[in-house]
């Protein structure tokens, strides 16, 4: 069975740093592509940002572009978010995704999250 | 950006009617469409991909259509379970996109 366990969250001052973690297990890890989607509190689906199976080839969405970095271990199963320069509006719960292959598509299955709060 | 506009927002049904929803995509996107359900405090989950493909263990009553930036979301008989916010994603292009929600309620 697939699973993805998220941690590294919490309370955040702005413009501080955070590093949020996933750990999988159930698959392959390296021949998949890994995605972060975030939701706002009561609010709609966020893409984040994704990296390739090797970890050659990362995207990220223009609102976190030069703040956030994606990276992997596939050596433990594992996959990270440095979250530099906070904001309020960064303040959601953090998905990660498996992605269906190693490209960048549809997400299945997910984490179940963890909340990062950026708030003085 | 890729933008994809859900409708309707919300909706109001009772167990066994049909339910209709609609994602529209701002350009053409290929049938490159995923449709997610999330329950209040989990994780979303996919039911469909390629725009009509149903995830294996997804209930048949969930079926998709729909082709260049049209896509339809149709639950056959509204189960109890089925009471939830869904989501409509696009992966044609990137950035990755989704769609504001859909909140089905009982009415």
């Amino acid at each position: 069975e697939v699973q993805l366990l998220e941690s590294g969250g919490g309370l955040v001052q702005p413009g501080g740093s955070l590093r949020l973690s996933c750990a999988a297990s159930g698959f392959t890890f390296s021949s998949y592509a890994m995605n972060w989607v975030r939701q706002a509190p009561g609010k709609g689906l966020e893409w984040v940002s994704a990296i390739s199976g090797s970890g050659g080839s990362t995207y990220y969405a223009d609102s976190v572009k030069g703040r956030f970095a994606i990276s992997r271990d596939n050596s433990n199963n594992t996959l990270y978010l440095q979250m530099n320069s906070l904001r309020a509006e960064d303040t959601a719960v953090y998905y990660c995704a498996k992605s269906y292959g190693d490209y960048v598509g549809w997400f299945a299955p997910w984490g179940q999250g963890t909340l990062v709060t950026v708030s003085s | 950006d890729i933008q994809m506009t859900q409708s309707p927002s919300s909706l109001s049904a009772s167990v066994g009617d049909r339910v209709t929803i609609t994602c529209r995509a701002s350009q053409g996107i290929s049938n490159s469409l995923a449709w997610y359900q999330q329950k209040p405090g989990k994780a979303p989950k996919l039911l469909l991909y390629a725009a009509s493909r149903l995830e294996s263990g997804v209930p048949s009553r969930f079926s998709g259509s729909g082709s260049g930036t049209d896509y339809t979301l149709t639950i056959s008989s509204l189960q109890p379970e089925d009471f939830a916010t869904y989501y409509c994603q696009q992966y044609d292009s990137m950035p990755l996109t989704f769609g504001g929600g859909t909140k089905v309620e009982n009415k």
